[in-house]
């Protein structure tokens, strides 16, 4: 069974148009995060939660927020999409509490396309 | 701050060969490391760790990793290498200076794997 969901697979969204990819999770983890691919590149970290307190990484655009209004679910908007910001969106998520040592289970991934 | 280098960006290999894929690492604490495998418009699938213990992981599908403190690298093994082992795989680092334990992963570049029949 899926234990990260995310919806929708695939995003088609125009130019300048916000647009809000979802992630759920049934592991009742306690942080969820938000990663950027492009390209079959290395994931790059958006932002995370642990618990209700965000985390953004210092280079995330202000064009990309964030909510998670419970443990379960979590939301990447994105304000005014560009065409540099196609990529593959992926949700993670991992317990916290000093469990360092836990690995992170992913979702499939939202393909965003920008045209 | 921890990074994490795979040198290669893709390896060939003829399946029922052994398969090989190199990380190198570099943290001011203890190291915990991963290696993930991503399939073709697919999320990431953890494969193993190493958090403390016996230098060689074991992990899903036939993979395993040696942990080399000295040489401060974690490659990854399959002694036999299928075709459907082809993929892009992530060694990745845990930040563990992470405000809240939370457990941001730091990834390398990835090294694309492709076993010839």
């Amino acid at each position: 069974d899926a234990m990260v969901i995310q919806n929708p697979r695939y995003q088609v969204t125009q130019f300048g148009k916000p647009v809000t990819l979802s992630c759920s999770q049934t592991l009742n983890h306690n942080v969820m995060y938000w990663y950027q691919q492009k390209s079959s590149q290395a994931p790059k970290l958006l932002f995370h939660y642990y618990d209700k307190d965000f985390n953004n990484e210092a280079d995330t655009p202000d064009n990309f927020q964030s909510r998670r209004p419970n443990t379960s679910f979590c939301f990447l908007d994105i304000r005014s999409p560009g065409l540099g910001d196609a990529a593959m969106y992926l949700c993670a998520t991992s317990r916290g509490g000093g469990t360092v040592n836990t690995e992170a289970f992913f979702g499939q991934g939202t393909r965003l396309t920008v045209v | 701050a921890q990074s994490v280098a795979q040198p290669e960006d893709q390896v060939n290999v003829a399946e029922g060969n052994p398969l090989t894929v190199k990380c190198t690492y570099s943290v001011s604490g203890n190291p915990y490391l991963f290696w993930y495998v991503q399939y073709p418009n697919r999320g990431l699938q953890f494969l193993l760790k190493y958090i403390t213990g016996d230098n060689l992981v074991k992990g899903s599908y036939g993979f395993e990793a040696e942990f080399n403190k000295s040489q401060t690298s974690f490659h990854l093994k399959k002694p036999s290498a299928l075709v459907s082992d082809s993929a892009l795989y992530f060694c990745a680092v845990r930040d563990i200076k992470t405000k809240a334990a939370g457990n941001k992963l730091t990834f390398g570049g990835g090294t694309r794997v492709l076993v010839k029949p």
